[in-house]
């Protein structure tokens, strides 16, 4: 158990629909990464937030947004769903914005 | 921009044999190295890592991994496997600011009895 929480675990939803998944760092971690892992695009990095501001942006597409709040936690935000958006959505924490992270279970979601 | 290339993408080997997992890496700038452990339907997990210093890493489970800088490589090795390491193994890399992971494609061991 890495100590980085996510909910849901599994997510089933229509295309166009909007989903909000959650995540909570570990105790004391500042910094949370958001990435998505598909068959055909494997893992790769979505969006970085260190105390409450964004840090750093990858392939992230516009239809998707997150934050982190004051309490730490960071929820990912994803809209007008596409079925090419169906993978497994991981976060991951560390202390600092460097240095090693710790991966969540993820949120696997399935749009049909 | 960073980029990870693992050379094998599934590795079938029999139980006690020795391992080695390639994985090369390009950057401009100074990295860090990690290995993560993927098991099935399951999260990400830390094996090992190279931040500094000594170029040869071990894990508490009998991995190690050789940071090579003149040839981009951090290969894994195991001298003796089990059944319970198969599991999908990922090659990483951050920029010393360690804003984001960049990953390699993932390489799948099959451990048979």
């Amino acid at each position: 158990d890495s100590g980085v929480t996510q909910t849901p675990k599994h997510l089933i939803t229509a295309t166009g629909q909007r989903v909000t998944l959650r995540c909570s760092p570990r105790s004391g971690d500042l910094s949370v990464y958001w990435y998505q892992q598909s068959l055909d695009q494997g893992l790769q990095f979505l969006i970085q937030y260190y105390n409450g501001e964004e840090r750093a942006k990858g392939n992230i597409l516009e239809r998707f947004s997150a934050q982190q709040f004051p309490d730490l936690h960071s929820e990912l935000n994803l809209s007008s769903l596409e079925l090419g958006d169906s993978a497994l959505y991981f976060c991951a924490s560390s202390v600092e914005s460097r240095g090693e992270q710790f991966f969540g279970p993820g949120t696997r979601l399935t749009v049909l | 921009a960073q980029s990870v290339t693992q050379l094998d993408s599934q590795v079938p080997v029999f139980e006690e044999a020795p391992v080695e997992l390639r994985c090369n890496y390009s950057s401009s700038v100074s990295v860090y190295l990690f290995w993560y452990v993927q098991y099935p339907n399951q999260g990400l997990q830390l094996l090992l890592k190279y931040l500094s210093g000594s170029t040869l890493v071990e894990s508490i489970n009998g991995f190690e991994a050789e940071f090579n800088k003149s040839q981009t490589s951090f290969h894994l090795r195991k001298p003796s496997v089990h059944i319970s390491d198969t599991a999908e193994y990922f090659c990483a890399v951050s920029d010393n600011a360690g804003n984001m992971l960049t990953f390699g494609g993932g390489t799948r061991l099959m451990v048979k009895p």
